[in-house]
C-alpha cells in the first residue's frame, strides 16, 4: 500500500511560470514532510520540509504548503527556470517514531526556455 | 568533506554472484541506509541503521545483508545475484532522521545484473 502518493509523473511548464507538484499521503503518522529533487546520474538532494505543526514553508522561490485535513502537500516553483527540470520526490516521517523515510515515486519536473 | 561516498558506481554481475556495495560517510552522522531505484517505482528503502551495530529491514529487503560495524561505513552485500535486483542503488545518512529528516545521498551505484 503506496503510503505517499505523486499521482503525476510528469509535468511540463514555461519558463517563468509556476509550477505545482503535488504530493497525498495516507498515513496520519506522518508529522514531517520533504521535497527532495533529482538530476539524472546524481543523488537526490533535499529542496526544501515542512513540519504539521506549519501550513506553509517558503525558501527563495520554493514554497511547500502543507493541507493536514486532506493529507496534501505541494511544491510551489516561482518563477520557474530551465536548471529545475529534474524528477521531484516527495517524502515523509513521523518525527519520533520509526526510522523510516518513505518516498512517493516521483514527478519528473520539465522546464522549457 | 566528500560528504557520502558509494564504490563502485557501476557493476555487472552474472545471476548467482555475490558482490558488496560499499558507502562510507565522514559527517559523523548516526543514521545510514541503502535505497534502491526503479522506473515507476521512486525510491525504496532496502535497509537502515540507526548506528553501529543496529541495523533493520526496509520496504523490500530480500535477497540484501547489511552490517554496521563502525559509524562510517555501511555496506550492502547481496549474496546470490538475481536479474530482479537490477537496479540504481543509493546510499543516505543523516544525523538524525526524526529530528530534520534531511537525507544526504551518494551518487549512486547503478547494478546490472545478467
Amino acid at each position: 500500500d503506496q503510503q505517499v502518493k505523486q499521482n503525476s509523473p510528469s509535468l511540463s511548464v514555461q519558463e517563468g511560470r509556476i509550477s505545482i507538484l503535488n504530493c497525498d499521503y495516507t498515513n496520519s503518522m506522518f508529522d514531517y514532510f520533504l521535497w527532495y529533487k533529482k538530476y539524472p546520474a546524481e543523488g537526490p538532494t533535499f529542496l526544501i520540509s515542512i513540519s504539521s505543526i506549519k501550513d506553509k514553508n517558503e525558501d527563495g522561490r520554493f514554497t511547500v504548503f502543507l493541507n493536514k485535513s486532506a493529507k496534501h502537500l505541494s511544491l510551489h516553483i516561482v518563477p520557474s527556470q530551465p536548471g529545475d527540470s529534474a524528477v521531484y520526490f516527495c517524502a515523509a516521517v513521523r518525527e519520533g517514531g520509526s526510522e523510516k523515510l518513505v518516498f512517493g515515486k516521483g514527478t519528473k519536473l520539465t522546464v522549457n526556455p | 568533506n566528500a560528504g557520502v561516498t558509494q564504490t563502485p558506481k557501476f557493476q555487472v554481475l552474472k545471476t548467482g554472484q555475490s558482490m558488496t556495495l560499499q558507502c562510507a560517510q565522514d559527517m559523523n552522522h548516526e543514521y545510514m541506509s541503502w535505497y534502491r531505484q526503479d522506473p515507476g517505482m521512486g525510491l525504496r528503502l532496502i535497509h537502515y541503521s540507526v548506528g553501529a551495530g543496529i541495523t533493520d529491514q526496509g520496504e523490500v529487503p530480500n535477497g540484501y545483508n547489511v552490517s554496521r560495524s563502525t559509524t562510517e561505513d555501511f555496506p550492502l552485500r547481496l549474496l546470490s545475484a538475481a536479474p530482479s535486483q537490477t537496479s540504481v542503488y543509493f546510499c543516505a545518512s543523516s544525523y538524525s532522521l526524526t529530528y530534520t529528516g534531511e537525507l544526504f545521498f551518494g551518487e549512486g551505484s547503478r547494478l546490472t545484473v545478467l
